[in-house]
């Protein structure tokens, strides 16, 4: 199978600590994007990457959060000093961007669950 | 207001039945529109995606796109247990930033 892989996709963790996931993209694509998703909620968005370049970052993320793409291929989302508030569903996603509407065909890994005790 | 509204449901129907799924967005700069099904405790897996005003089908699935009022919506015909799942629409200016509506949780009942 060569869909969009995360790791770990199960995380408890203490408050206070730090936490960091992984994202694998298929092969071949450019875009790379981080979303979170609470129960009950639709993904929002939290940063994406086109090759190893972060083009946006919401602003909603706090500076707690830190994203890297090096290299343009795999990605790790980083939560610094985490707090109950970031139990989530963290997801990634990537795509082809051409220019055409091959953009648009975002594909999604299976997540990270986040609990933060 | 949020940017993107959908019924939350959850919506239960008996097999066979037509589903109609709907967003209402308030951006009138969206450009692309995405439908999405997700399983519990999976990632959303994308349906379809269309530009624009106008319809889109694919196979069972039907994608209609009303700009003129920020809406649109996705019917599914035959429904069949395996179409329970959470449906999220999601929208994008230019592939960039994507937005998703809270989703609609279907119940398909044999």
């Amino acid at each position: 199978d060569t869909g969009v892989s995360q790791d770990p996709r199960h995380k408890i963790t203490k408050r206070g600590q730090n936490v960091t996931f992984r994202c694998d993209p298929i092969s071949e694509h450019n875009r790379l994007y981080w979303y979170r998703q609470t129960l009950g909620q639709g993904p929002e968005f939290l940063t994406y990457f086109q090759n190893e370049a972060q083009l946006e970052k919401s602003r909603l993320l706090s500076d707690r959060f830190s994203a890297e793409r090096p290299k343009g291929s795999f990605s790790t989302l980083e939560i610094q000093r985490t707090e109950q508030g970031d139990s989530a569903m963290y997801l990634c996603a990537s795509s082809f961007a051409s220019g055409g509407i091959r953009t648009y065909e975002q594909y999604f890994g299976p997540g990270t669950r986040l609990t933060v005790t | 207001q949020k940017e993107v509204e959908q019924d939350p449901g959850p919506l239960s129907v008996p097999e066979g039945a037509i589903v109609s799924l709907n967003c209402t967005y308030s951006n009138s700069a969206f450009q692309y529109f995405m439908w999405y099904r997700q399983y519990s405790r999976k990632g959303p897996e994308l349906l379809m995606y269309t530009y624009s005003s106008g319809n889109k089908e694919d196979g069972r699935f039907t994608a209609q796109v009303d700009k003129s009022s920020k809406y649109i919506s996705l019917f599914i015909r035959d429904s069949q247990p395996s179409d329970s799942a959470t449906y999220l629409c999601a929208m994008s200016f230019y592939g960039q930033n994507f937005v998703f509506g809270p989703g609609t949780r279907l119940s398909v009942l044999p």
